[in-house]
């Protein structure tokens, strides 16, 4: 079945450092979902990505669809305390009629 | 809207107990979906209904694990009996259908499960 892989599971960094999660897909995806989960919460969606290539931005927040339609990647440029939870994608394949299928998510952790 | 709904929000029972966990999906919605979530395991799709209809329940872990919607507002997903393996958050989560390309999914606040 369709598999969905997130790199790195854990992530820490210095407020105001760089961070980035890696998505990949065993199989062609229609489209791409990245999802926030703060701790103690639930899933927020963050954004949709469809085209080939596609890049879409949100204040500091960059979001990638690989030319083959089978990777993503999420940067997140100075990151805040804020910016703590974890980063999840979810891919969606053509066969499928409704559900997505989730990676396993990037915890990302912030030092004041 | 209240968004999606869940009651629970926390449970606690004992091994072999019967427990119910409910969801009231976004009007509108007619995908509804059921989660769980652990460390272990990480976010786990159990089933997904439309317009009420069970689709796929591969998903579900065993014949313990049991859901229904019978109307478009209300949905269960029963487990009986309860393991302590089963402890763990439930999400359960809705969309509309709108056109192929929209995925966007709105996440109930989860009920915490805890079987002793």
């Amino acid at each position: 079945g369709q598999q969905v892989m997130q790199i790195p599971q854990y992530q820490h960094v210095q407020e105001g450092e760089d961070f980035t999660t890696y998505c990949n897909s065993s199989t062609t995806l229609s489209n791409i979902q990245w999802y926030k989960q703060r701790p103690g919460g639930h899933p927020v969606f963050l954004i949709q990505l469809v085209k080939s290539g596609e890049v879409k931005k949100q204040k500091r927040l960059t979001f990638q669809f690989g030319e083959a339609k089978k990777n993503s990647s999420l940067h997140i440029t100075a990151t805040q305390t804020t910016d703590v939870g974890t980063y999840f994608c979810a891919g969606r394949v053509t066969t499928n009629a409704g559900k997505s299928t989730f990676g396993d998510g990037t915890t990302l952790t912030v030092k004041p | 809207d209240a968004g999606v709904i869940q009651s629970p929000r926390h449970e606690v029972t004992e091994m072999g107990q019967e427990v119910t966990l409910r969801c009231k999906p976004i009007s509108g919605h007619d995908y509804l979906f059921w989660y769980r979530q652990t460390m272990m395991r990480g976010l786990e799709l159990l089933i997904y209904f439309n317009n009420n209809v069970p689709i796929d329940d591969s998903g579900m872990p065993e014949d313990r694990f049991s859901a229904k919607m019978p109307n478009a507002s209300f949905s269960t997903l029963k487990i009986q009996p309860s393991e302590p393996r089963d402890s763990a958050v439930y999400f359960c989560a809705s969309r509309p259908s709108r056109d192929y390309t929209y995925n966007e999914q709105f996440f109930g606040p989860g009920t915490r499960l805890t079987v002793l």
